[in-house]
């Protein structure tokens, strides 16, 4: 039972364009979610948060919106840069505030 | 401010053999976390310690395996008679508590033979 789902395993978008990463949860009991982003032979960075009680929330070139109603997730980075490729994952924070992650979506960025 | 650190960093063994992996959280982060990721699979709960209590293990942590937290500082997870199907990432994590973010070490790769 896939609580997490991250249906686009990869994207390739133009340097410079928006890139937009989806995710879709089921679990009604989280009511936090962030993102991280993960370079090859490393562990996952955290990027950007958002609490279920707000819609969207900013930091730099990323914007989390939460559509709570639909369970979607989405994560915009505008401007995208080469350096921004990497795989990402969405995660729901349930009791203990451990994590559940999606399968990841692979971003590549293109010159 | 020193990161999650893990060691090994990759930890090649024959099957039915026992394996310790290492985690040394960030320095008074209460609240630890192993989780393991599979190839191409998002990271997967396993256990969870505040300060030294385990206090939540995953159904994926069967009894060959067993972590510790002594002193609540760093923690071991140990893996006994390890198997085929125990290769995979094994990443830590820990945070002061409460919402602030799961910082994450860069995980210790087992590879069964």
């Amino acid at each position: 039972d896939q609580q997490v789902k991250q249906n686009s395993p990869s994207l390739s978008v133009q340097e410079g364009r928006i890139s937009i990463l989806n995710c879709d949860y089921t679990n009604s009991m989280f009511d936090y979610f962030l993102w991280y982003k993960k370079y090859p032979a490393e562990g996952p960075t955290f990027l950007i948060s958002i609490s279920s009680i707000k819609d969207k929330n900013e930091d730099g070139r990323f914007t989390v919106f939460l559509n709570k109603s639909a369970k979607h997730l989405s994560l915009h980075i505008v401007p995208s840069q080469p350096g921004d490729s990497a795989v990402y994952f969405c995660a729901g924070v349930g009791s203990n505030y451990k994590l559940t992650f999606g399968k990841g979506t692979l971003l590549t960025v293109n010159p | 401010d020193t990161g999650v650190s893990q060691d090994p960093r990759h930890k090649i063994t024959k099957r039915g053999q026992n394996v310790t992996f290492r985690c040394d959280p960030i320095s008074e982060h209460n609240r630890l976390y192993w989780y393991r990721q599979t190839l191409g699979q998002g990271p997967e709960f396993l256990t969870y310690f505040q300060n030294e209590a385990q206090l939540e293990k995953s159904r994926l942590l069967s009894d060959r395996f067993s972590a510790e937290r002594p002193k609540g500082s760093f923690s071991t997870l140990e893996i006994q008679r390890t198997e085929q199907g125990d290769s995979a990432m094994y990443l830590c994590a820990s945070t002061p508590g409460g919402r602030q973010p799961q910082h994450f070490g860069d995980g210790t790769r087992l590879s069964i033979l």
